[in-house]
């Protein structure tokens, strides 16, 4: 299968700084990668379409201000939060698109954010 | 708007017994519909189904589509207390601004020994 990295797993930061978290496509080009919020027992914001070359596109009520998003290779995207505030305190999740037997979705292991 | 609706929200079921959950969506210009399994951490990919009434299977999972009745469901047979996760169902629909997927709110599944 496909197999996507994210680093780091977790990270701890104080308010007003800036966190980058990284996606990785491990043994795959993706052209398209995703970039998921979740809260504790909910399912999955959407959060920006990330394409490899080109600008992301946010979804409605995300600020791509304080959300920075890089997709500046085929395997590599991050997503930076900038000016972080301990409401941005989440677990991120990143996934990338292959098309295997069809287009399918895989998530990396996901980043646990803190801001104290 | 893409909508995802999962039921039950919640169910406890033992150790051998099977289950059945569900995924009803209404999506713009359907192109897939995937289950994924959420354990701790990131959701762990199970099916994509694109045709209706084409089981798919997997050991102890299976899954089916009807595209015309606009749902989906996933069987765990002998369920084991591995099998205790939030399941999730997404829906992929080809939009203008690129695809993309619309969660459900998951089923969580508590397998007791």
């Amino acid at each position: 299968g496909a197999v996507v990295s994210q680093h780091p797993s977790r990270v701890i930061c104080k308010s007003g700084t800036s966190v980058k978290i990284e996606c990785r496509s491990l043994d795959f080009q993706a052209t398209t990668m995703f970039w998921y919020r979740q809260f504790p027992k909910k399912s999955l914001m959407l959060m920006a379409t990330s394409n490899e070359g080109s600008k992301a596109t946010y979804e409605q009520g995300v600020e791509k201000d304080k959300f920075l998003i890089n997709h500046a290779s085929l395997t590599l995207s991050t997503l930076t939060v900038t000016s972080a505030h301990p409401e941005d305190s989440s677990f991120y999740i990143c996934s990338a698109r292959v098309f295997l037997a069809g287009y399918e979705q895989y998530f990396g292991p996901g980043t646990r954010l803190t801001v104290t | 708007e893409d909508k995802v609706v999962q039921s039950p929200l919640s169910l406890v079921v033992h150790e051998g017994d099977t289950v059945t959950l569900n995924c009803s969506y209404e999506v713009t210009n359907f192109r897939s519909l995937l289950w994924y399994k959420q354990e701790k951490k990131a959701p762990t990919f199970l099916f994509m189904l694109t045709s209706s009434g084409i089981e798919k299977k997997s050991g102890r999972l299976s899954s089916i589509l009807d595209k015309k009745e606009l749902f989906s469901i996933l069987n765990i047979t002998a369920t084991q207390t591995g099998d205790s996760a939030v399941y999730l169902c997404a829906v992929e629909g080809l939009k203008a601004a690129g695809n993309k997927l619309t969660f459900g709110g998951g089923t969580r599944v508590l397998v007791k020994p």
